[in-house]
């Protein structure tokens, strides 16, 4: 257990919908980051959030947004699903910012856009 | 651009010894991290390196050169519970990225009995 959380385990939706993912850092990791894994692609980086504010963005498309929290947990929103929305979604937490300190992976929300 | 390549799969027996490769193209660099995934899991950190050289933690080593943007994780004694994915991953530093970790796409690694 890496003592990030991440919920819902799984989230079955239909296209055009919107869906929050939720995900809780371990404690007194201050960045969070939110990964996207399909099937045939690696994993994916979207977005890093630290102590509050936006570190960093990678390949998160537009119609994605995230937030953190003061508590420092984090959700990511994807709206206007599309079927290659259909992705595990992983959330990590590390103790510094840089991206650089070890990463500690949530479980993933398994999202079926349908 | 940023590219990472590793082999897609890879089979070893029981026992043996197996060595997984990772090349890197990418824009900066400030440390290679390994991962193992088993399906549908989170990944798990394995090891780090940001110097040239051998990290040894058990069973698990990994060997990075920088100059040859060049890195193998070295897995002995193999146990059929080290079937898995391996991810290797180069933290950069990519503008505006504050070196955020880039994954390649991961060897899935089979170990028959």
């Amino acid at each position: 257990d890496s003592g990030v959380t991440q919920t819902p385990k799984h989230l079955i939706t239909a296209t055009g919908q919107r869906v929050t993912l939720r995900c809780s850092p371990r404690s007194g990791d201050l960045s969070v980051y939110w990964y996207q894994q399909s099937l045939d692609q690696g994993l994916q980086f979207l977005i890093q959030y630290y102590n509050g504010e936006e570190r960093a963005k990678g390949n998160i498309l537009e119609r994605f947004s995230a937030q953190q929290f003061p508590d420092l947990h984090s959700e990511l929103n994807l709206s206007s699903l599309e079927l290659g929305d259909s992705a595990l979604y992983f959330c990590a937490s590390s103790v510094g910012g840089q991206g650089g300190y070890e990463q500690y992976f949530g479980p993933g929300t398994r999202l079926t856009v349908t | 651009g940023q590219n990472i390549d590793q082999p897609t799969e890879m089979t070893a027996t029981e026992g043996a010894i197996v060595q997984i490769n990772c090349t890197y193209q990418t824009s900066g660099f400030n440390g290679l991290f390994w991962y193992q995934q088993h399906a549908g899991e989170a990944p798990t950190f394995l090891s780090y390196n940001v110097l040239d050289g051998l990290e040894e933690k058990g069973r698990f080593s990994s060997f990075l050169s920088r100059s040859k943007g060049y890195s193998y994780l070295l897995l002995k004694e193999l146990q059929m519970k080290d079937s898995a994915s391996y991810l290797c991953a180069v933290r950069g530093n990519y503008g505006g990225s504050q070196g955020n970790l880039i994954f390649g796409k991961g060897t899935k690694l089979s170990v028959k009995p």
